[in-house]
């Protein structure tokens, strides 16, 4: 079965910086990588995604690139803001039908005044 | 309005009780999801469904069974808890792949089971 890589597992960036956030996958026939973000005490809650036919993805301050041959995707975030501090995870969807999605371990994205 | 909802937040019980977990959408769905997400963080598919048939059954031991009285309902019973079920359980929707909008999973706020 599909296998999710997530790194770093805890992230600490200045207010204004920039994050970024890696994961690799297992599966060369996994053909679509959504983002999810996790307040404390909250479900996941899609932020970004993106299918096997496209290469970058942007939605204002967030922005994911998918790299086919290698097998990995990177969420970005620029200037990080206090509300960005959440638990964020990466997740891979193989083949069709209700598969449900592979996550990644998470990213604990802090965010330093 | 609460898109999926979740009930109850919180359950708190002894070792070899029977639990459910209730999760309703009014997104109109087709397809639900159970995960679970242990002390880690880590999310894992437990089971979905789509328009009320098991499609997806991982590796869950039988203690746990889903019901799926119609398409907006998926609820989650657990007999004889054991310590290590104690985690966070999150119901998910998603639009159906009929559709190709499956892959959005909206998830509910989650129940925090805990067995002492």
């Amino acid at each position: 079965g599909e296998n999710v890589e997530q790194h770093p597992s805890t992230l600490s960036v200045q207010e204004g910086d920039s994050a970024v956030i890696k994961c690799t996958y297992s599966d060369s026939a996994s053909n679509y990588f959504p983002w999810y973000k996790q307040e404390l005490g909250k479900g996941p809650q899609l932020i970004i995604d993106i299918r096997s036919n496209v290469g970058e993805k942007k939605d204002q301050r967030i922005a994911v690139t998918l790299n086919k041959t290698a097998k990995h995707f990177s969420l970005h975030i620029t200037e990080t803001q206090p509300e960005d501090s959440a638990v964020y995870f990466c997740a891979a969807r193989t083949g069709g039908g209700a598969d449900g999605l592979t996550f990644g371990k998470g990213t604990h994205l802090i965010i330093q005044p | 309005d609460t898109a999926v909802s979740q009930t109850p937040k919180y359950l708190v019980t002894q070792m070899g009780n029977d639990k459910s977990i209730k999760c309703e959408q009014n997104l109109g769905h087709d397809t639900m999801y159970w995960y679970k997400q242990d002390s880690k963080k880590f999310l894992k598919i437990m089971f979905s469904y789509n328009n009320k048939e098991l499609i997806i059954n991982e590796t869950v031991p039988n203690r746990f069974s889903p019901k799926s009285p119609d398409k907006a309902h998926l609820n989650l019973h657990i007999n004889s808890l054991e310590l290590g079920d104690s985690a966070v359980y999150f119901c998910a929707s998603s639009q159906g792949w009929d559709r190709g909008f499956f892959e959005k999973l909206f998830f509910g706020s989650g129940t925090q089971l805990s067995v002492l």
